[in-house]
């Protein structure tokens, strides 16, 4: 079936630096939603990308669909303590009519103050 | 308005029993899907129902089963429990069935398996 593969699956960074997850698929997908986890939380979505080579900003984060519609990647400029969480990206399989979603494993991003 | 509403948060159950999970979905939306997460992974499919009717079914096996009600709420229905079903049960509810539809997440129910 279906797999997203998600790097890295940690990342610590000091209060201040970037950071970026990468989400990559051997198949086409048919879109790309991010969702974020706070520690003891549910997952929250942030953010759809459908488009080939799409960009989308939501302040200091930024979205990014490749061309081939196969990866997506979020990025955080200066990061927050706020920030802290794990970063999903979620998928369907191209043609799917209904909403399955494959997520990844998930990256976990820990802000040092 | 309320979020997606799930119950019981925390539920200990012991190998061999049967568990029922209750959603309530967000005002309006008539499609409730529900994710499997274990520690460290990220969410896996279980089911998904759009106006009363599954509309997908991920790799679990049949004891695992669900249902959605005339009001759009939904119950998960495990049998036969085994230690490996310990996971935090997510349910999500959207407002249109398609995979473009972002998902609402519940705060989840803790199942732990002794």
């Amino acid at each position: 079936g279906q797999q997203v593969m998600q790097i890295p699956q940690y990342q610590h960074v000091q209060e201040g630096e970037d950071f970026t997850t990468y989400c990559n698929s051997s198949t086409t997908l048919s879109n790309i939603q991010w969702y974020k986890q706070r520690p003891g939380g549910h997952p929250v979505f942030l953010i759809q990308l459908v488009k080939s080579g799409e960009v989308k900003k939501q302040k200091r984060l930024t979205f990014q669909f490749g061309e081939a519609k196969k990866n997506s990647s979020l990025h955080i400029t200066a990061t927050q303590t706020t920030d802290v969480g794990t970063y999903f990206c979620a998928s369907a399989a191209g043609g799917t009519s209904y909403g399955k979603l494959t997520f990844g494993q998930g990256t976990i991003l820990t802000v040092h103050p | 308005d309320a979020g997606v509403t799930q119950s019981p948060t925390h539920l200990i159950k012991t190998r061999g029993q049967q568990v029922t999970l209750r959603c309530s979905p967000i005002s309006g939306h008539k499609s409730v899907s529900w994710y499997q997460q274990v520690l460290g992974q990220g969410p896996q499919f279980i089911f998904q129902y759009y106006e009363k009717e599954e509309r997908g079914r991920g790799n679990f096996p049949d004891r695992f089963s669900a249902r959605q009600f005339p009001n759009y709420s939904s119950e998960l229905n495990v049998n036969a429990l085994l230690l490996g079903d310990s996971a935090l049960y997510l349910c999500a509810s959207s407002l249109g069935g398609g995979h473009n539809s972002p998902l609402h997440f519940g705060n989840g129910t803790r199942l732990t398996v002794t």
